[in-house]
């Protein structure tokens, strides 16, 4: 089946610099999605995106769609403690077809 | 409060027992999911539910089955055959036709001993 690559695996950063994560595809995606997990709860909806090129923005959050529409990328600004957890991106290749792809995950420490 | 419910949050079985994990939803979705995370893993789609009584089998559906008798509920039973079957389950849902947000419920960790 597709797979999402998705980078970094993880990152260290300290409160209050910026952070970028991106999602890659060797095929073409319609939707793409962005979730944040904390440990041991469900992942929660952060950012949908339905339009190639369309840039969305919930807060500090802004993501992207890419223009060839085999990639997404997501920027946090000015990072607080509570950022700390694992970011996924998700995809969807197919009309019709409600199933989601996810990537492997981001996994985002603030270094005190 | 709308949402999506998993019960129980921890699970411990026997091997070689069946088990059910539920999932309830009122949020009127159309379209129930069920995924599998190992540790430090991403989540793997195991049976997902378009309708009422109609569900096809995701990415790893072998030892699992589903039901989807109601809207709101879509039941999990992790069977023997299931090799390996302690893990973290994730339930979610989403309208369907054309709307892609999955909404996710808080899982359930089922550890057979």
């Amino acid at each position: 089946g597709q797979q999402l690559n998705q980078s970094p695996q993880s990152m260290f950063i300290q409160e209050g610099e910026d952070v970028s994560m991106n999602c890659t595809s060797s095929s073409i995606f319609n939707t793409w999605l962005w979730y944040k997990q904390d440990p041991g709860e469900g992942p929660v909806l952060l950012i949908a995106l339905y339009k190639a090129g369309e840039l969305t923005s919930n807060g500090r959050l802004t993501a992207q769609f890419g223009i060839t529409r085999k990639d997404s990328f997501l920027n946090i600004s000015a990072s607080i403690p509570s950022d700390v957890g694992i970011y996924f991106c998700a995809g969807v290749a197919n009309f019709g077809n409600e199933k989601l792809t996810f990537g492997t995950g981001t996994r985002l420490t603030i270094i005190p | 409060d709308g949402g999506i419910t998993q019960s129980p949050k921890y699970l411990f079985r026997k091997e070689g027992q069946n088990v059910t994990l539920s999932c309830e939803q009122n949020l009127n979705h159309d379209a129930m999911y069920w995924y599998r995370q190992d540790p430090g893993q991403g989540l793997r789609l195991i049976y997902y539910s378009q309708i009422v009584n109609d569900f096809q089998k995701g990415d790893i559906a072998e030892g699992y089955s589903v039901s989807r008798e109601k809207k709101e509920s879509f039941p999990l039973t992790v069977t023997s055959a299931q090799k390996n079957p302690t893990a973290f389950y994730l339930c979610a849902s989403s309208m369907g036709q054309g709307l892609h947000e999955q909404f996710f419920g808080p899982g359930t960790r089922l550890t057979v001993l």
